[in-house]
């Protein structure tokens, strides 16, 4: 149980490019969806919390109309990076938890973002 | 600050048994968790402690004491497949998940 899909799992594109990562509970009802991006060999950072029907909240120093996050529904919540330069390039990893939220945070597989 | 420490790297033998320790520092308590990263990878899910004590899970124990602000991992009968790494956070008061940058483990035969 608690999976978690995240999709695409890979993406090369060129700079300018809007690029949209999808994160799905597939077995259960997610309370809460977080993004995280990680740097190679370095820990994971919170972007934003996000709750179905309300809009996320960001971590500070995290640009909101650089990242959007849209958590339209209980199972879904999409993460869209903007006009992407290759400084966005990095690891981008989604979990969700049920119920209480001190729940275990259950991760997607992550997007590995590769901007040219 | 809120803050997370554990070593960096570890190296133990296929079959031994390793410790990886964790210290933290939060802005109130309500949980520590441990959370296992292939590279490449996502974490999943390892342990979750809120009471002081031992928390066994098949080769993997967790432990917490909480008047110390200590936790650790303990991973017996180590096989090659335990290379990764294991990441600490604990949860503040706001229900935050404070990361430690994690422990990579080597596992030699």
């Amino acid at each position: 149980g608690a999976v978690v899909s995240q999709h695409p799992s890979r993406v090369i594109c060129k700079s300018g490019t809007s690029v949209k990562i999808e994160c799905r509970s597939l077995d259960f009802q997610a309370t809460t969806m977080f993004w995280y991006r990680q740097f190679p060999k370095q820990s994971l950072m919170l972007m934003a919390t996000s709750n179905e029907g309300s809009k996320a909240t960001y971590e500070q120093g995290v640009e909101k109309d650089k990242f959007l996050i849209n958590h339209a529904s209980l199972t879904l919540s999409t993460l869209t990076v903007t006009s992407a330069h290759p400084e966005d390039s990095s690891f981008y990893i989604c979990s969700a938890t049920e119920g209480d939220i001190n729940q275990p945070q259950h991760f997607g597989d992550g997007t590995r973002l590769s901007i040219l | 600050g809120q803050n997370i420490d554990q070593p960096t790297e570890m190296t133990a033998t296929e079959g031994a048994i390793v410790q990886i320790n964790c210290t933290y520092q939060t802005s109130g308590f309500n949980g520590l968790f441990w959370y296992q990263q292939h590279a490449g990878e996502a974490p999943t899910f390892l342990s979750y402690n809120v009471l002081d004590g031992l928390e066994e899970k098949g080769r993997f124990s967790s432990f917490l004491s909480r008047s110390k602000g200590y936790s650790y991992l303990l991973l017996k009968e180590l096989q090659m497949k335990d290379s990764a790494s294991y990441l600490c956070a604990a949860m503040d008061s706001n229900y935050q998940l404070i990361w430690g940058a994690g422990t990579k483990l080597i596992i030699k035969p």
